[in-house]
Order: C-alpha cells, then structure tokens, then sequence
C-alpha cells in the first residue's frame, strides 16, 4: 500500500462546476499538506498550505484537512479552463522530528471544459 | 527574485554517458530534494539533503549520485547505470520553519538517443 493515494483521472468537468480533489494517507505522522499545481511540462507551484488539521481558504480555493480519517481535499469553486492542470497533494512528518522528506500523491489530471 | 533554478531545460544523452543536472537556489533554504516525474506516476524521491555535506538515497536512487558541497547547489548526475533515464527531472527546496513550503524549479527534462 502507498504511504499516499490519490486518483490520477483524468477529471473533466464543465466551466463554472465545483471541483473536489482528495487523498487519503496511512501514515499517522503527517503534519503538513500541500496543493500543487502543475501545467503541462512545467514545475509544480504551490497552491496550498496547511498545517495539522482544519480548513484553509485562498479565493477560490478550500483546502481541508481531516487527520482522523487521514483524508485531505481540495475544493475549487467557480473552476476557469485555466484551472486545467494536474494536481498534486504532498505530505511531510514534523520537520522537528528528524530528516523531511515530502511524499506525494500521484497527481489528478483536471480539465475545465468551456 | 528568490527561487530555484534549473538546468538545462533540455538534455539528451547517449548510452553508456553520464550527465549532470543543475540546481541552484537562493531561498536560503536548507532542505533540497530530486524528483522524479513518469507519465502516470506522480513524483518519485531519487535524493534529498538536509544540510550541506550531507545527503540520503530516496526510494529509486540507484544510477544516480548527488552532491551538496554549497548550501545553494544540490546537482544530479545520472549515471550509466541508470537503466531508464528519460524522465522529466525536478528538484526542489524547502525551509526549516514553522510554515514549511516547498518550492520547485522548472524541471530538465532527459532523454536517452
């Protein structure tokens, strides 16, 4: 079993829609979540960020965490075709606890149709 | 502008030769990572270091080597026995505070003619 899991798509759904995007983990010791996003043969860019549990807004973007189902997601309200991309979670143990290393989901490929 | 840079953009490479990947950060940030990318299979560790001099074999580092000889620089070389090399390469860093945020650079993407 993967540390992380994440449904690759593709997804596809009509301009305006809101989009939800999730992972689930089984390792207990994450504390850190992130969003990425990557366009077609670039880097990835942060999107979002969240430390331990709860909800976290940026525009049109909702991040929420839920560490007792192991469980974050991405919420995308009013999605543009520009929002057409793959998006990527990643998790990472307390940096205080020893070496970090950042796992990552396997990415989900969203398109925004017109 | 702080971030990461890396190069080239572009890179082939024949059998049986080793190639160097660039990256070059001026975040400050003491963690640095290599990734890589495959169609359908999402980032994959090859290497991170967490401070200069020092660095740990991620979960497919056979055929590749780092070094970490300046906090700003964190360079790949794929060697000849990396079997599969042609692959979108990433490197990123990441900062040793409260809110931790990893930053990527571009990618170099590799391919074996």
């Amino acid at each position: 079993q993967k540390e992380v899991e994440q449904d690759p798509g593709p997804l596809s759904v009509p301009e305006g829609a809101i989009v939800s995007l999730n992972c689930t983990y089984s390792n207990s010791a994450f504390q850190y979540f992130m969003w990425y996003r990557q366009y077609s043969r670039k880097g990835p860019e942060l999107l979002m960020y969240t430390y331990s549990s709860g909800n976290k807004e940026d525009g049109r973007f909702t991040a929420q965490v839920d560490k007792s189902s192991k469980y974050i997601s991405l919420f995308i309200r009013d999605s543009q075709p520009s929002d057409s991309a793959t998006y990527l979670c990643a998790m990472s143990v307390d940096w205080v606890q020893g070496a970090q290393k950042l796992v990552f989901g396997q990415g989900t490929r969203l398109t925004i149709n017109p | 502008d702080g971030g990461i840079t890396q190069s080239p953009k572009y890179l082939f490479r024949k059998e049986g030769q080793n190639v160097t990947l660039s990256c070059e950060q001026n975040l400050n940030h003491d963690a640095m990572y290599w990734y890589r990318q495959d169609p359908g299979q999402g980032l994959r560790l090859i290497y991170y270091s967490q401070i200069v001099n020092d660095f740990q074999k991620g979960d497919i580092a056979e055929g590749y080597s780092v070094s970490r000889e300046k906090k700003e620089s964190f360079p790949l070389t794929v060697t000849s026995a990396q079997k599969n090399p042609t692959a979108f390469y990433l490197c990123a860093s990441l900062g040793q505070r409260e809110n931790t945020e990893a930053f990527f650079g571009q990618g170099t993407r590799l391919t074996v003619v």
